[in-house]
């Protein structure tokens, strides 16, 4: 069980906006960036949001990170069909001394 | 362009000991941080084990402290996991990533199956 809180799934439509959320506690995402990564089937992940809300290169603007207290949020706005796969959060605990990664959420494109 | 290539990886029986490897080209590697980071088949992202880029400073999960041991040598831009005592519950894809700075994990490589079974 991971100690950051995903859910297991999110889906929303073509064109339509979604959030996914990550919990955790005041050891990690209270006091530390959030990360935000995307997988696709048979791949490495792929760095989508650092230090909580800034964006690599390359990374389109639908793609927006926040937080706020122990949680942060990745919105994906304008979905598309590629988007469908899956996503993890993760964020460094002060208390474990440890990387700590998300149980990730997979996203379906309905 | 940064390439992490690892390799190593193999079948192994319960408590053996298997060493990985990640082979860095493309960037000054004794500049970056570096991680292993594992994903059983159909689960999620574990992180494992953190080596500065000195190597002086070194973490561990849990899960795999005083039985894998991470190094590094820059002068081959190598990054190494020596795995012992391996148990099923092991079996996993195992990446290397870099961390660039601010960005963490920015950099993975295509990852190297381990299997742990009799």
């Amino acid at each position: 069980q991971s100690v950051l809180t995903q859910p297991p799934s999110a889906s929303g439509t073509p064109g339509q906006g979604v959030t996914i959320s990550c919990s955790g506690s005041s050891s990690n995402i209270g006091s530390n960036y959030v990360y935000w990564y995307q997988q696709l089937p048979g791949t490495a992940p792929k760095l989508l949001i650092y230090r909580s809300n800034q964006r690599p290169s390359g990374v389109p603007d639908r793609f927006s990170g926040s937080k706020s207290g122990t949680s942060a949020s990745l919105a994906i706005s304008g979905l598309r069909s590629e988007d469908e796969t899956d996503y993890y959060c993760a964020a460094w605990d002060d208390s474990l001394s440890s990387w700590l990664f998300g149980g990730g959420t997979k996203l379906t494109v309905l | 362009e940064v390439q992490l290539v690892e390799s190593g990886g193999n079948l192994v029986q319960p408590g053996g000991s298997l060493r990985l490897s990640c082979a860095a080209s493309g960037f000054t590697f004794s500049s970056f941080e570096m991680n292993w980071v594992r994903q059983a088949p159909g689960k999620g992202l574990e992180w494992i084990s953190y080596i500065s880029g000195s190597g002086s400073t070194i973490y561990y999960a849990d899960s795999v402290k005083g039985r894998f041991t991470i190094s590094r040598d820059n002068a081959k831009n190598s990054l190494y996991l020596q795995m012992n005592s391996l148990r099923a519950e092991d079996t996993a894809v195992y990446y290397c990533a870099a961390h660039s700075s601010g960005l963490k994990f920015a950099y993975w490589g295509q990852g190297t199956l381990v299997t742990v079974s009799s």
